[in-house]
């Protein structure tokens, strides 16, 4: 199964764009890139996931690179709320081996 | 409000009582599963339920008894731990366990700490 490397932790400016890296060089052609994020004390929450094409919603955007070995999760306007860690995962199905890795803390700076 | 609710949200128990996590989803999922968030290490998947069968038992030790008497609700019995299973547990659901396009959506867990 495909694993991912994120950047440990990351700072961004309030109200500015949050672009978060993650590294998926053996994901195979069935599995999803799915990103959730951890405010502290709080369950996973899911953003968005997708596969090949670049996907957006009211939370953020996925840009999915052509060859599909990296991504960026885009949060367009960051606020103090995005403050958390953040978790790039692939997915062949909901559960199947799901491994979330340590992700990248992302720090909203005021 | 996620969807998932999890009590107690706090818990506090000796290696020698018996107490059980309760799991709901109001979202109409019908695959519900535990995790296990130990301080420092990712997240561990520990029970899969689809449509209230067990479908995965990721070698678990048996102090821990999963219980799904319907799509919306969820246990997790314990008896006996011991203090390295202090973690914070965390319930999820999902539309179905086999799609690819079926997020998670979790609970905000139970904080555990076994003295």
């Amino acid at each position: 199964d495909a694993k991912t490397t994120q950047p440990t932790s990351m700072d961004c400016a309030e109200g500015r764009a949050a672009n978060l890296p993650c590294n998926h060089s053996t994901i195979s052609g069935n599995e999803y890139v799915y990103w959730y994020r951890q405010i502290h004390s709080q369950g996973p929450q899911y953003i968005i996931h997708g596969l090949k094409n670049n996907e957006t919603n009211e939370m953020a955007s996925l840009i999915i690179t052509e060859d599909r070995k990296s991504s960026t999760l885009i949060l367009p306007h960051a606020t103090l709320r995005d403050t958390a860690v953040y978790y790039c995962i692939v997915m062949k199905t909901s559960y199947d081996k799901v491994i979330f890795g340590p992700g990248t803390s992302l720090s909203v700076i005021p | 409000e996620t969807g998932v609710t999890q009590t107690p949200r706090h818990l506090v128990m000796g290696m020698t009582n018996k107490k059980s996590l309760k799991c709901e989803q109001h979202l109409g999922h019908n695959a519900m599963y535990w995790y296990k968030q130990s301080a420092k290490k990712p997240l561990e998947l520990m029970f899969v339920y689809s449509l209230e069968e067990r479908v995965e038992n990721n070698s678990v030790p048996s102090r821990f008894s999963p219980e799904c008497p319907n799509s919306s609700h969820l246990f997790l019995h314990l008896h006996t731990l011991q203090p390295e299973d202090s973690a914070l547990y965390l319930c999820a659901s999902s539309q179905t366990v086999n799609s690819y396009n079926s997020p998670l959506h979790f609970g905000n867990g139970t904080r555990l700490t076994v003295t």
